[in-house]
This record gives C-alpha cells, structure tokens and sequence, in this order.
C-alpha cells in the first residue's frame, strides 16, 4: 500500500525558514516524480513544487521561485521542501503526492498533509 | 498561464441525482492533460481521472470525464451520500501546473 507521511509543519515567524519531509513507502520511491501541493484555510488547492525521479530536474510555481527548494533523499525515501523568507500568506496545509510521471504530471497518491503557519 | 475555470461555484443536489461539472480553460489543454480530484473536509484529495476521460483505479464507474481543448467535463450519475464534496480539475499540458477553483457539490 502507497503511504506518504508528511512532518516538519509547524508555526513559523514571518520571514522565518521552515523544512517540510515526507517519507514513502510502499512503491519503489526512487522510481517516480515527487511533488508538493499546498491549499490555504478554506482555500483551493495550488500546486508549489516538483521534482524528478533523480532529482535532477525541478519545477516551482512563480509564487515560491527563489524561497522554497524542493530536493530528494532517494536512500532514506524522503522527500523534502525548503522553505525561507516565509511569508503570512504561505500559511496553509502542505500535501507531498507521487507523480504518475514526469510527463504526465498528476498525482494518483497523496499524503495527508502538514500545517504550516506563518505568523507573528 | 493557463487559467482554469469551474463551474458553477456550488451545486445543490439530493443523492440519486446527476451532477455535471464544468471546466474551462483559457487556452487549448494539449493532449487532454486534464484531471479531477474529488477532496471532503479535512482529508486529502483524491484522484478521479486522470487525461480528461481515463478513471483511476478503484474510481466508481458513476464517474466520467469528457472534453477536449478547452471544456472539459466530470459527471457523476446517482449521487452518493460519499459523493458531496468538492472537486477540483488541474491541467498538466504545460509545465505550469494549474488547478481550478473548485466546484463544491451539497446535499440539496
């Protein structure tokens, strides 16, 4: 059975800097494209970072460019968001979720999500 | 970017009843990389279908996905009490991820 396991969430100072993980298992981890998706309280769902099989190649949406990295640790089946200059409206909860594939860029899994709240 | 419009914002219906969901982009949708997600409170979403019109394993045939280009569609026959919750189509035709903003679905 596919399981996504997110920690690290938590409440965080604006400005302040923040590491999401989230371990899989169940599937072979190293195999597949890995993404973060984040939905604001009482907000729709918007997609944040994505990541190659390897860890080669990663996209981010414009929002995040140059705050958050996402990166891989393929030996431990972890998978990991960077988050700094943390700003009020980051607030929400964060889902890590399997790509199908790096070409087909959906997700058939996803993890049950961590709260990170940015405020003073 | 593109944008993805979905309609209406909230659709009152009682179980038994048919539900038709819309979604719209801005530009064409190259190759049909359209998903649906099914997502109730407090849990995470779920996928549906996945290019425009494939179910995902373990999805109830009650569940359809039509549309190409532009508008695209998710139907769902016969509600189920399990079925009101909101759903939400994203695009993966451009490296730009995009998701709608959602059509929930009440009980009447």
């Amino acid at each position: 059975e596919v399981q996504l396991l997110e920690s690290g969430g938590g409440l965080v100072q604006p400005g302040g800097s923040l590491r999401l993980s989230c371990v899989g298992s169940g599937f072979p981890f190293s195999y597949y494209a890995m993404t973060w998706v984040r939905q604001a309280p009482g907000r729709g769902l918007e997609w944040v970072a994505g990541i190659s099989a390897s860890g080669a190649n990663t996209l981010y949406a414009d929002s995040v460019k140059g705050r958050f990295t996402i990166s891989r640790d393929n030996s431990n089946n972890t998978l990991f968001l960077h988050m700094n200059s943390l700003r009020v409206e980051d607030t929400a909860v964060f889902y890590c979720a399997k790509v199908a594939d790096w070409l087909q860029f959906f997700f058939p899994f996803w993890g049950q999500g961590a709260l990170v709240t940015v405020s003073s | 970017e593109i944008v993805l419009t979905q309609s209406p914002g909230t659709l009152s219906l009682s179980p038994g009843e048919g539900a038709a969901l819309s979604c719209r982009a801005s530009q064409s949708i190259s190759s049909n990389c359209l998903a649906w997600y099914q997502q109730k409170p407090g849990q995470a979403p779920r996928l549906l279908i996945y290019d425009a019109s494939s179910r995902a394993p373990g999805i109830s045939d009650r569940f359809s996905g039509t549309g190409s280009g532009t508008d695209f569609t998710l139907t769902v026959s016969r509600l189920e009490p399990e079925d009101f919750a909101v759903y939400y189509c994203q695009q993966y035709g451009t490296s730009a991820v995009i998701f709608g903003g959602g059509t929930k679905v009440e009980i009447k």
